[in-house]
């Protein structure tokens, strides 16, 4: 089983209509964050929590919203989509106690008509 | 701010051959980290290598190895023996060491498009 999971994989919906991505982990990281691939532009950071208590913007927050509901969730929320949130998403996880590595989930593919 | 430079947008190389992979960063940091990581065509963000600054030196990991040039503020991706399954984007990307009870994130270069031929 996959140690960063995000449901959907592949979501399309219409401007105007509100979506929630969801990342879940299992490898017992207390740090989780959100980013937005585009084309040309590599991975930039949406928001990022160090526990459930610590929510904190990073250099794209503008139109989103985040929730920690537990350590190992971290949903992303676009509560009302527009075209240019077409992108890649990716949930990341890092342990502080470590390494600081960060370890990606699969991605999520959104597309706003 | 961070920057991270990636100045070559796509390379070629045929397997069992070796290929660099050039990477620069712009910062007033001491402490910090340096990362490759690897996105094929499935997407996933797969860890390549780390380094961190404060050691001098490259880190290895298996057919991949870097040349870290701190004061040059240098980080190249040697993959050496080239397979197939080597194809896919490659990003660098660099991490500020904070203390304990903060997070960092990653400032991320666009990336090198690398294309393994027969």
């Amino acid at each position: 089983d996959a140690d960063v999971t995000q449901t959907p994989r592949n979501r399309i919906t219409k401007t105007g209509k509100r979506i929630m991505l969801e990342c879940s982990q299992t490898k017992g990281h207390d740090r989780m964050y959100w980013y937005r691939q585009d084309p040309g532009l590599g991975l930039r950071l949406i928001y990022y929590s160090f526990d459930v208590k610590d929510i904190n913007k990073g250099e794209i927050s503008d139109g989103y919203s985040v929730s920690r509901q537990a350590q190992a969730k971290f949903s992303l929320s676009l509560e009302s989509a527009i075209p240019n949130q077409t992108a890649l998403y990716f949930c990341a996880t890092s342990d502080s106690d470590r390494t600081d590595t960060q370890y990606f989930g699969p991605g999520t593919r959104l597309t706003v008509l | 701010a961070q920057t991270v430079t990636q100045s070559q947008p796509e390379m070629s190389v045929q397997e069992a051959e070796t290929v660099t992979l050039s990477c620069t960063y712009d910062t007033s940091e001491n402490n910090y980290y340096l990362f490759w990581y690897k996105q094929p065509p499935s997407r996933q963000m797969i860890l390549v290598i780390r380094q961190e600054a404060y050691k001098q030196q490259n880190a290895t990991e298996n057919r991949f190895s870097v040349n870290f040039q701190k004061a040059a503020k240098s980080f190249s991706l040697k993959i050496s023996d080239s397979q197939l399954g080597d194809t896919a984007m490659y990003f660098c990307a660099f991490m500020k060491r904070l203390a304990y009870g903060t997070a960092s994130k990653l400032t991320f270069g666009t990336g090198t498009r690398l294309q393994v031929t027969l």
